[in-house]
């Protein structure tokens, strides 16, 4: 079954604006990761927060984490054209190598 | 540093013929793992192997597909016979890490399969 599901499931905003996506999981977990996914592409991690921190930073990105709601939410500030691919959480399981992933957020970036 | 090298990108087969799926995963990565992708829903395990050793194949979804990772090098994905539902991106992606719940796991670009 599907562990992650992220929301939207699309998103077009203008480049420049700031782009907001939610994850929700079901299961308890040990971290909480994020992929994007040009079109055509493999998947690219992008950053990996871990179930005893709240919030952290790379570059343009923000990401939350709030393991009582079992959520997680993704924030891309100043939205470039090159940032336009689908986003996917996956979480990682406390006592399983392998990742659960969701369905993904499009997010299309107008320039 | 060669990524996660699969192959082929692209394969048209008719339902009921064979196709056979590779990957190469980053040199010295035990950690290998299949996933899939059919028509923009959830990416979905479908296995996973610990150098030779399926470590886990709980996604495998029936044994029309066999997967193989002989030597713990390059693994092969072979569904046979194919059928119509086997469309999808098989992705392939590999990770060094040793403690389960741990580290990002790197990713192919994925063999589009097409069955007709």
């Amino acid at each position: 079954s599907q562990q992650g599901e992220e929301d939207p499931q699309a998103l077009s905003i203008q480049e420049g604006e700031n782009a907001t996506m939610n994850c929700s999981y079901k299961t308890s977990i040990n971290n909480l990761q994020w992929y994007r996914q040009n079109s055509g592409r493999g998947l690219v991690h992008l950053i990996l927060i871990r179930s005893n921190e709240r919030e952290k930073h790379s570059g343009r990105l923000r990401v939350t984490l709030d393991t009582s709601k079992k959520s997680s939410s993704l924030l891309i500030t100043a939205s470039r054209a090159a940032d336009t691919a689908s986003y996917f959480c996956a979480t990682g399981p406390s006592n399983d190598y392998k990742l659960s992933f969701g369905a993904g957020t499009t997010v299309t970036v107008r320039a | 540093e060669a990524g996660v090298t699969q192959f082929p990108s692209h394969s048209v087969i008719e339902k009921g013929q064979t196709v056979t799926l590779r990957c190469d995963p980053i040199s010295g990565h035990d950690n290998l793992y299949w996933y899939r992708r059919v028509m923009g829903k959830e990416i979905k395990f479908l296995l996973h192997f610990v150098k030779e050793s399926k470590q886990d194949e709980s996604g495998m979804p029936n044994n029309r597909f066999l997967a193989e990772r002989t030597g713990g090098t390059y693994s092969t994905l072979k569904v046979q016979p194919a059928e119509l539902e086997d469309s999808g991106v098989y992705f392939c992606a590999s990770s060094p890490r040793r403690v389960p719940g741990t580290g990002e796991l790197f990713f192919g670009e994925g063999s589009r399969l097409t069955v007709l």
